[in-house]
């Protein structure tokens, strides 16, 4: 069954590093998502693309942030100076529908920040 | 704003009986509603879904949930747990529309299962 896929499964970086989180979405799928869950708390919607241009962000979604679809295959988030508070666990998603509902997570990329 | 509640933050159950967790939301129009659920390491897995039409949606692994309109409410039900069930349960609402498919999730519910 295909699935979607996310590399590393754990980063640790220093505060102020550059880091780059990789996805590999389901393959004839159309729209893709970043979501992440700090420790403790909810599952936060960061960011939706579709047709090689950002649908929607939320106000999590700063400057900092950024993503790409550098290929066919692949979709990354950046964040370019990281802080502390970005610790946590970011799931990459992606959904074929016309909709973008019923979406399919990865693995999820642990990422400590120190 | 879309919205989700997960009352129970921690359910124990004994394998073998019955299950109910519980799923508010808040939305302005016909939500589009999702359970997800998520085992120690992995991703979330879609359990059942919600779009329009019949309000008893049967999912994957004997999972089914319940629409109640007037009372806000998408309920997650199993008549039998088994040990393998024990998991984080998420509820989650998503906007259709320009809203490019956003899910909010609730807090999530983790449930135990006793021998």
């Amino acid at each position: 069954e295909p699935e979607v896929t996310q590399t590393p499964s754990h980063q640790v970086t220093q505060m102020g590093q550059e880091v780059i989180l990789r996805c590999v979405p389901i393959s004839n799928h159309l729209y893709f998502y970043w979501y992440r869950q700090i420790l403790g708390q909810k599952v936060e919607f960061l960011v939706s693309f579709y047709n090689n241009e950002i649908s929607e962000k939320s106000e999590i979604f700063d400057d900092q942030f950024s993503v790409e679809r550098p290929d066919g295959s692949n979709f990354t988030l950046k964040i370019r100076s990281t802080k502390l508070e970005d610790s946590a666990m970011y799931f990459c998603a992606s959904s074929l529908g016309t909709t973008g509902l019923e979406q399919y997570f990865g693995p999820g990329t642990r990422l400590t920040v120190t | 704003a879309q919205s989700v509640t997960q009352p129970d933050i921690h359910i124990t159950v004994s394998e073998g009986a019955s299950l109910e967790l519980r799923c508010n939301y808040s939305y302005g129009a016909t939500p589009y509603l999702f359970w997800y659920v998520q085992s120690p390491g992995q991703g979330l897995q879609l359990l059942l879904k919600y779009f329009s039409g019949d309000t008893l949606v049967q999912g994957i692994k004997g999972f089914e949930a319940e629409f109640k309109r007037s009372q806000s409410s998408f309920n997650l039900r199993k008549p039998s747990v088994h040990w393998s069930d024990a998991a984080e349960y998420f509820c989650a609402v998503g906007a259709g529309g320009t809203s490019y498919g956003k899910l909010t999730f609730g807090q999530g519910t983790i449930l135990t299962v006793h021998p």
